[in-house]
């Protein structure tokens, strides 16, 4: 079947460690997102990548850091720079053939804590 | 600038009502799409249902509808005979033609559905 796995589930951290957070998709999809959300709120767009080799900041990339070297792959990496990592995070992906009407597809998130 | 608006934090209905909740959207893009989101306490994304600018009949999907009034602005998501299991995060969410690559997400509407 196909779909979006992120890996591990559940994460925990402690202060000043950098911990990457795993995101596969076998749907053969151009572009890939990462999202935080935070308890009772919206999604909000760290970074999303069009293409391998490239990706853009999205509206909080400060302390996080992503890759895309192959088109399957899109794992985020939580430095040690952002202050308040602990939250829900959800890795997309979506085709890009049909311009607006295709939807996201989503993973089932990874959930970090920092102790 | 592109925006999504979900005016309602959270919403009761009882078993069996119909509900509608709200999603008014901002953009200057003459085509784009609309697209409704179920998250439950799981934190799963799941999209239920989608609108294009030039779709001239409103979407539906077995007890889902939008109700899309272009004028307005507006992409409301109708839920008929709710159920127990609706009880969730619901998402409105936009992609533009200039800029298809990216989604923008409203806040969010929390669904209580009373038995």
């Amino acid at each position: 079947d196909g779909g979006i796995t992120q890996s591990p589930k559940y994460l925990f951290r402690k202060e000043g460690q950098n911990v990457t957070l795993s995101c596969e998709q076998n749907l053969n999809h151009d572009a890939m997102y990462w999202y935080r959300q935070d308890p009772g709120q919206g999604l909000r767009l760290i970074y999303y990548s069009q293409i391998v080799n490239d990706f853009q900041k999205g509206d909080i990339a400060e302390g996080y850091s992503v890759s895309r070297e192959k088109k399957e792959s899109f794992p985020l990496t939580v430095t040690s720079a952002q202050k308040n990592p602990t939250a829900f995070y959800l890795c997309a992906s979506s085709t890009q053939g049909a311009g607006v009407v295709n939807e996201q597809f989503f993973g089932p998130g990874t959930r970090l804590t920092v102790l | 600038a592109q925006k999504i608006t979900q005016t309602q934090p959270g919403m009761f209905v009882q078993e069996k009502e119909a509900v509608t909740l709200d999603c008014t959207y901002d953009t200057s893009d003459q085509s784009y799409g609309l697209f409704w989101y179920k998250q439950p306490s799981s934190g799963e994304m799941i999209f239920l249902i989608y609108q294009g600018s030039y779709d001239e009949q409103n979407a539906t999907e077995g007890r889902y509808s939008l109700n899309f009034q272009k004028a307005r602005k507006s992409a409301n998501l109708v839920i008929s005979a709710s159920q127990l299991g609706d009880s969730a995060m619901y998402f409105c969410a936009m992609r533009v033609r200039y800029n298809f690559n990216k989604f923008y997400f409203g806040s969010g509407t929390k669904l209580n559905v009373k038995p």
